[in-house]
């Protein structure tokens, strides 16, 4: 069956400071790969997206890149903000799949940051 | 974008008592919506899919006469936990689906559920 598999965390940075969160997923199909952002109190609000191989999604500084040869999805950002601390989660949805499971997320375990001033 | 509501936020209930969360797509019809469940410091995991007008489908594990689930209209699906006990206190997050094809899933903000 279809995997994400995230960096585990926490993660804490310094403001200003490079970030990666490490995804990688097994898949049956052709997957869309998505990264969503949970905010403190908050409910779930997509980040990015990239729907086919060598797409890169990106938003709010932040990007991600569909790597099918290594089958990763690592979400980075240059220079993070204490704004930008979260939860991220890393997630895929197998059209392929078909059936009642269409539009199915499969989602990772997720990877609290923290980012201080 | 478009906006799902949960209601309620946070309940606190008796043990033995059923509950029932809302969810509601507010400015767009969802033909499919989604049922999670999310323990502190982890992942979601799906429970169920919900479609208009027929039986939801349970993931694995699941026990659908503990958690039913209607989606009775075309922007109206509801999570009753039934014969509650302490250990289904969680996190319950829906989302939505936005018509036919495929496209972004929507989330609601989650609804807070504690057994006493």
């Amino acid at each position: 069956g279809d995997s994400v598999t995230q960096m585990e965390g926490p993660v804490t940075l310094s403001e200003e400071a490079f970030l990666t969160i490490n995804c990688t997923y097994t898949a049956t199909g052709y997957p869309s790969l998505f990264w969503y952002v949970q905010y403190p109190g908050e409910g779930l609000q997509l980040l990015l997206k990239a729907t086919k191989a060598d797409d890169k999604g990106s938003n709010k500084g932040f990007e991600a890149t569909y790597r099918k040869e290594t089958t990763s999805f690592h979400l980075e950002k240059g220079s993070v903000q204490v704004s930008d601390s979260a939860v991220y989660f890393c997630a895929l949805s197998d059209h392929h799949a078909g059936g009642t499971s269409y539009g199915k997320l499969t989602f990772g375990q997720g990877t609290i940051l923290t980012v201080h001033p | 974008g478009a906006v799902v509501s949960q209601h309620p936020s946070r309940v606190i209930c008796k043990s033995g008592t059923s509950v029932k969360i809302e969810c509601r797509s507010l400015d767009f019809q969802a033909t499919t919506m989604f049922w999670y469940r999310q323990f502190p410091k982890q992942s979601l995991m799906l429970m169920a899919t919900s479609n208009e007008g027929s039986k939801a489908t349970y993931e694995q594990g699941v026990e659908k006469d503990k958690f039913l689930i209607n989606h009775a209209s075309l922007t109206l699906s509801t999570l009753t936990v039934t014969s509650a006990h302490p250990e289904d206190s969680s996190f319950y997050i829906c989302s939505a689906l936005e018509g036919p094809q495929l496209s972004e899933q929507y989330f609601g903000p989650g609804t807070r559920l504690t057994v006493t």
